[in-house]
């Protein structure tokens, strides 16, 4: 079953810290994988989307890695500030099947000053 | 307006009602979703439309119809809600068989469903 899993659940960090969110899926063969954000009671707003062929993206303060032959992605959010608080969710497109993206069920970051 | 748009932001009804959520997208996309978001649960999809076409319904109850008049609108009908139907319903868009860069869902800010 192709599923996606999101440790932590949640996280709480001070103010500054350098921090790394995980996203693990449990087949290699997917399309792409995107991570998202999502401020309570919001939807979700796209914040870096990596192809299968590639091994990161950057925007900002945020760095995502992609490793497909262990399962893993992971979000690194550098010199977190207050206004990073929210839950940060993991989608996976899978190679050859629907195009609908499977969710993990998020981390929930909240950051203090 | 641009991107994706949802009415009600909020509603609040009673077992008996009839009621409908409504999602517009103006991003020129060919498919629509609706998830379903519960208090510590992943989201659920409900249903999709490309190009107006109803491709996936995860079976859901019948109490819940969707319905796609054209590519930018979506509607939810719901009647004869339980409790356990309150939860936060987001509207996607996409455009699906493009180019990578267009490869992603733009989501409304979702409708607060609370039922009585």
């Amino acid at each position: 079953k192709q599923e996606v899993t999101q440790i932590p659940a949640a996280l709480s960090v001070p103010e500054g810290e350098n921090l790394v969110l995980n996203c693990s899926f449990t087949d290699s063969a997917i399309y792409n994988l995107q991570w998202f954000r999502q401020d309570p009671g919001k939807g979700l707003t796209s914040l870096l989307l990596i192809q299968s062929s590639q091994r990161e993206q950057t925007s900002g303060r945020l760095n995502a890695s992609l490793d497909k032959s262990s399962g893993r992605s992971t979000l690194y959010i550098a010199a977190s500030q207050p206004g990073d608080s929210a839950t940060y969710l993991c989608a996976v497109k899978w190679r050859g099947g629907s195009y609908i993206p499977t969710f993990g069920r998020g981390t929930s970051l909240i950051v203090h000053p | 307006e641009t991107g994706v748009t949802q009415t009600p932001r909020h509603l609040v009804m009673g077992m008996t009602n009839k009621k409908s959520l409504k999602c517009e997208q103006h991003l020129g996309h060919n498919a629509m979703y609706w998830y379903k978001q519960s208090a510590k649960k992943p989201l659920e999809l409900m249903f999709v439309y490309s190009l107006e076409e109803r491709v996936e319904n995860n079976s859901v109850p019948s109490r819940f119809s969707p319905e796609c008049p054209n590519s930018s609108h979506l509607f939810l009908h719901l009647h004869t809600l339980q409790p356990e139907d309150s939860a936060l319903y987001l509207c996607a868009s996409s455009q699906e068989g493009s180019s990578y860069s267009t490869d992603t869902q733009y989501f409304g800010p979702g409708t607060r469903l609370t039922v009585l």
